[in-house]
């Protein structure tokens, strides 16, 4: 099955630095990836995604690239601020869509 | 809309124990998940469905049944529990028309 990595497990910055998440996948045939973002004793959120056929994606702070070659994406969260203090999971989906498997979250705190 | 309910928030068993955790969803959604989350080990799926009357395993099956006879609902049922079960359980919908995942706000099981 597929194995997804993700690192790092912990990170802190400073307020307005940027912060940047790394995962990597096994499975050639996954071909949806994306991040949710988890606050202390919420369900995880949807924050953006990416599909196989796309490299890159942006909305405002946070983007997502994606090297299909080297199976990793990362994320990139720009001028931090301290609401984006959270835990957040990458993820990766095969072609239906059902089947989820996780990273095993990064701890990002960011410094005021 | 309420979206994704779990009930219940917060329970604690004792080994041997049986019971059902509840999810339901009023979105019309085809795929349901169960995960497990514990500390450090990010989100793991334990059975899903992609349709009324099928489901499927996940990474970690075991000591969990499921059974999904409406679209609407997707219980999951510790046969006898065991403190290694102890964990937050997340229920997660998905449209068939994209991968998009939709949390329920979980329940903290402990078993003791």
């Amino acid at each position: 099955g597929e194995n997804v990595e993700q690192h790092p497990s912990t990170l802190s910055v400073q307020e307005g630095d940027s912060a940047v998440i790394k995962c990597t996948y096994s499975d050639s045939a996954s071909n949806y990836f994306p991040w949710y973002k988890q606050e202390l004793g919420k369900r995880p959120q949807l924050i953006i995604d990416i599909r196989s056929n796309v490299g890159e994606k942006k909305d405002q702070r946070i983007a997502v690239t994606l090297n299909k070659t080297a199976k990793h994406f990362s994320l990139h969260i720009t001028e931090t601020q301290p609401e984006d203090s959270a835990v957040y999971f990458c993820a990766a989906s095969g072609n239906t869509g059902n089947q989820f498997y996780f990273g095993t979250g990064t701890s990002l705190t960011v410094i005021p | 809309n309420a979206g994704v309910t779990q009930t219940p928030k917060f329970q604690v068993l004792k080994t041997g124990q049986s019971m059902t955790l509840q999810c339901a969803q009023d979105m019309n959604h085809e795929y349901m998940s169960w995960y497990r989350q514990d500390p450090g080990m990010g989100l793991r799926l334990i059975h899903y469905s992609v349709g009324a009357g099928i489901t499927d395993q996940g990474e970690v099956p075991n000591g969990y049944n499921v059974s999904r006879s409406t679209t609407e609902d997707f219980p999951l049922r510790l046969l006898s529990a065991a403190p290694s079960q102890t964990s937050v359980y997340f229920c997660a919908t998905t449209p068939g028309s994209s991968y998009e995942q939709y949390f329920g706000p979980g329940t903290r099981l402990t078993v003791t």
